[in-house]
């Protein structure tokens, strides 16, 4: 089985700081990890992924995230908050040799105050 | 450019009612998917296809089937409409192994 967990409903942050939006996961095999943004009334638009190769990736819209293997971690990050990136956000985790659908966390809504 | 729609952004159906959720990609991906999204609770899968009249059970398929006639679209068929499917759902495609979804803009299906 897989399943992630996002621990935090709601995230809040001064633009301009660093912001952290956590993510832990469990698979039996490989992960292949995702994060997904949703903006007001919008589907879901694809951040990043982590399939293989250096733990730190970068994605879109200045995001990046750090995959850790012996926390089972995959933590979202950006070093400076924009007002605009205030919205929901989900990580998702596959694993590498299973099942070909991704299982989605609760989400986490990121609201960035001016 | 990629390209996910789904047949309504907003429905309003009875009880009892039988009622179709249309999704269709134009990116020719084997893999499409419907999830629902309610608050606290995030996506959950309730069917996927791999191939045209190939299906597989998601996590909450009940009272819920799926059609996949052609490759290009994704039925979602809600047998007996209840108050408890009144949800936001979501459409998605991905190409085999990339895991990386493309989603449509969601219907959000009200059951009275």
């Amino acid at each position: 089985a897989q399943s992630v967990a996002q621990p935090e409903d709601q995230v809040n942050v001064a633009e301009g700081n660093p912001l952290t939006v956590k993510c832990t996961y469990s698979v039996s095999g490989n992960p292949y990890l995702f994060w997904y943004v949703q903006y007001p009334n919008r589907g879901l638009q694809f951040l990043l992924k982590y399939i293989t190769g250096d733990n730190l990736v970068k994605g879109s819209y200045g995001f990046e995230a750090e995959f850790n293997k012996s926390q089972t971690s995959f933590h979202l990050k950006k070093p400076s908050a924009l007002v605009s990136d205030s919205a929901l956000y989900f990580c998702a985790v596959r694993d590498g040799g299973g099942r070909r659908a991704l299982t989605f966390g609760s989400g986490t809504r990121l609201q960035v105050q001016p | 450019d990629v390209k996910v729609t789904q047949s309504s952004r907003y429905l309003v159906k009875r009880t009892g009612e039988k009622v179709f959720l249309e999704c269709v990609q134009d990116m020719d991906h084997e893999n499409m998917f419907w999830y629902r999204q309610d608050p606290g609770l995030g996506l959950r899968l309730i069917y996927f296809s791999y191939d045209v009249k190939m299906k597989e059970k998601g996590d909450i398929p009940e009272g819920y089937s799926v059609s996949r006639e052609k490759k290009e679209r994704f039925s979602l068929i809600l047998e007996s409409a209840s108050t408890n499917q009144t949800s936001m759902y979501l459409c998605a495609s991905s190409r085999p192994g990339s895991g990386e979804q493309y989603f449509g803009p969601g219907t959000r299906l009200t059951v009275t």
